[in-house]
C-alpha cells in the first residue's frame, strides 16, 4: 500500500502558485519523499525529491516539515499545460528496494 | 534529466500470442529497472523488479511465468507477455534507478491491446 495521502482533486488559476499538500506520516529515516505527474496516456515524469531540507528546481520546489511527516509541492506559476495527476511517493532511491508505491494522487486542473 | 525509452509505443495482437516489450535507459547505466501497469482510470500498479544478471522479483498476485523478463544488459530490460489475452489489455511502464541521485526515470509506456 502506498505510504502518502494527497487530496483527490485540486484547482489552480492559471498564473497562480499551486500548492500540492502530501502526507507521510509514517515515512522511515532513510526515505525521500518524490514527487512525479503524469500527464493522460504518458509515463511519470519526475518533478522533484528531497530527504530532510526543502528543494528547488527549474520546475517546482519541495518544503518537507520538520518532523518529514508531510510535504508541499510547489508549483510557482502555474500554466495549462501543469495540468495533470501528481504523485508524491516515499521510497528509499537505491538504497534497498527502490521500489515506488503509486497511490491515487491528485489530479491539478489549471484553469484559465 | 535521465532518459527512458520503449518500444513499442503501441501494439496490438491476437489472443493466445506474445508480446516483448523493450525498455532502454538511453543515456545510463542501469542495473535495477522496474515494471508497471496501469489499467484506464487507475493508478500505477508495480509488477516486477528487473535486476541486471539475475531473476526478477515479482510483486504478490503477478505470475512470472505469464510476465517473462529479462534483464541481460545495464540499459535494457524487456517484459514478455506470453498468451496474451483480453484482460492482459493495458499500460505497460518501465523506469529505472539512475544510482548517482537515487532517482527513478520512466519509460513512455507501452499501450497493449489484446483482441
Amino acid at each position: 500500500d502506498a505510504k502518502t495521502t494527497q487530496p483527490t482533486s485540486m484547482d489552480c488559476a492559471e498564473g497562480r502558485a499551486a500548492n500540492l499538500p502530501c502526507n507521510h506520516s509514517t515515512i522511515s529515516g532513510n526515505e525521500y519523499v518524490y514527487w512525479y505527474r503524469q500527464i493522460h496516456s504518458q509515463g511519470p515524469q519526475y518533478i522533484i525529491h528531497g530527504l530532510k531540507n526543502n528543494e528547488t528546481n527549474e520546475m517546482a520546489s519541495l518544503i518537507i516539515t520538520e518532523d518529514r511527516k508531510s510535504s508541499t509541492l510547489i508549483l510557482p506559476h502555474a500554466t495549462l499545460r501543469d495540468t495533470a495527476v501528481y504523485y508524491c511517493i516515499v521510497g528509499d532511491g537505491s538504497g534497498n528496494t527502490g521500489k515506488l508505491i503509486f497511490g491515487q494522487g491528485t489530479t491539478l486542473q489549471v484553469k484559465p | 534529466g535521465a532518459v527512458v525509452s520503449q518500444h513499442p509505443s503501441r501494439v496490438i495482437c491476437k489472443s493466445g500470442t506474445s508480446v516483448k516489450i523493450e525498455c532502454r535507459s538511453l543515456d545510463f547505466q542501469a542495473t535495477t529497472m522496474f515494471w508497471y501497469r496501469q489499467f484506464p482510470k487507475q493508478s500505477l500498479m508495480l509488477m516486477a523488479t528487473s535486476n541486471e544478471g539475475s531473476k526478477a522479483t515479482y510483486e504478490q498476485g503477478v505470475e512470472k511465468d505469464k510476465f517473462l523478463i529479462n534483464h541481460a544488459s545495464l540499459t535494457l530490460s524487456t517484459l514478455t507477455v506470453t498468451s496474451a489475452h483480453p484482460e492482459d489489455s493495458s499500460f505497460y511502464i518501465c523506469s529505472a534507478i539512475l544510482v548517482s541521485t537515487d532517482t527513478q526515470y520512466f519509460g513512455p509506456g507501452t499501450r497493449l491491446t489484446v483482441l
